[in-house]
């Protein structure tokens, strides 16, 4: 089993739709969960990161974790075409104190068409 | 500095030969790791750097990668006689580090390309 996956796409919806994206990881040790978005040639960028269960808002997008079915998920409210990129989906744990590598998904292509 | 810096950002070589990728991360990270990105795939993790720990190095493919970082601060990736599956974007990010969120900043990479 993979430590963390994702469907790999591509999701396409309409402008202005909610964009729904999903993880889920294997370690039940994880206790930080991100979502990053990567444009097409560039480096990822944190978009939030989530700890504890139940929904975080961060203007149009929603981090939603479910630790007990070890999912997480990013919901994007009014999906705009410069919302389409890929979306990776990372998890980390503390291990001896400090915090222990994060491991990727190998991320979800949006593409949101106008 | 401001942000993560990696040089070379591109990079093309021959096949055999060795190479060397330079990161330098934020100012007061403790925390940096070495990823790897080949075309249309995701985050290969390579190596993490903590502080003064012991480096994790679980993600290193083969002996001929290793990887260093001087003072606790710039880092050198380096592969030697270089193949052609090598070729790949080559990512290091910086974190704050300690048991706060783990919040990656992510370099513009270095592009390899093994001939």
């Amino acid at each position: 089993q993979k430590e963390v996956e994702q469907n790999s796409g591509p999701l396409s919806v309409p402008e202005g739709a909610i964009a729904s994206l999903n993880c889920t990881y294997s370690d039940r040790g994880s206790q930080s969960f991100f979502w990053y978005r990567q444009y097409s040639g560039k480096s990822p960028e944190l978009i939030m990161f989530i700890y504890s269960n139940g929904d975080k808002e961060d203007g149009r997008f929603t981090a939603q974790l479910n630790k007990a079915s070890q999912y997480v998920s990013l919901l994007i409210r009014d999906s705009q075409p410069s919302d389409s990129a890929t979306y990776l989906c990372a998890v980390n744990r503390i291990a001896g104190g400090s915090n222990y590598k994060l491991t990727f998904g190998k991320g979800t292509l949006l593409t949101v068409n106008p | 500095g401001a942000g993560v810096s990696q040089s070379p950002s591109n990079k093309v070589t021959e096949k055999g030969k060795d190479v060397e990728l330079r990161c330098d991360p934020i100012s007061g990270h403790t925390a940096l790791y070495w990823y790897r990105q080949s075309l249309g795939q995701g985050l290969e993790f390579l190596i993490y750097f903590q502080g003064n720990s012991a480096p994790d190095k679980s993600g290193l493919p083969s002996d001929r990668f290793s990887a260093e970082r001087t003072g606790g601060s710039v880092s050198t990736l380096t592969i030697q006689r270089t193949q052609q599956e090598d070729s790949a974007v080559y990512l290091c990010a910086s974190s704050i580090g300690g048991t706060g969120a783990n919040v990656l900043t992510f370099g513009a990479g270095s592009r390899l390309t093994v001939l």
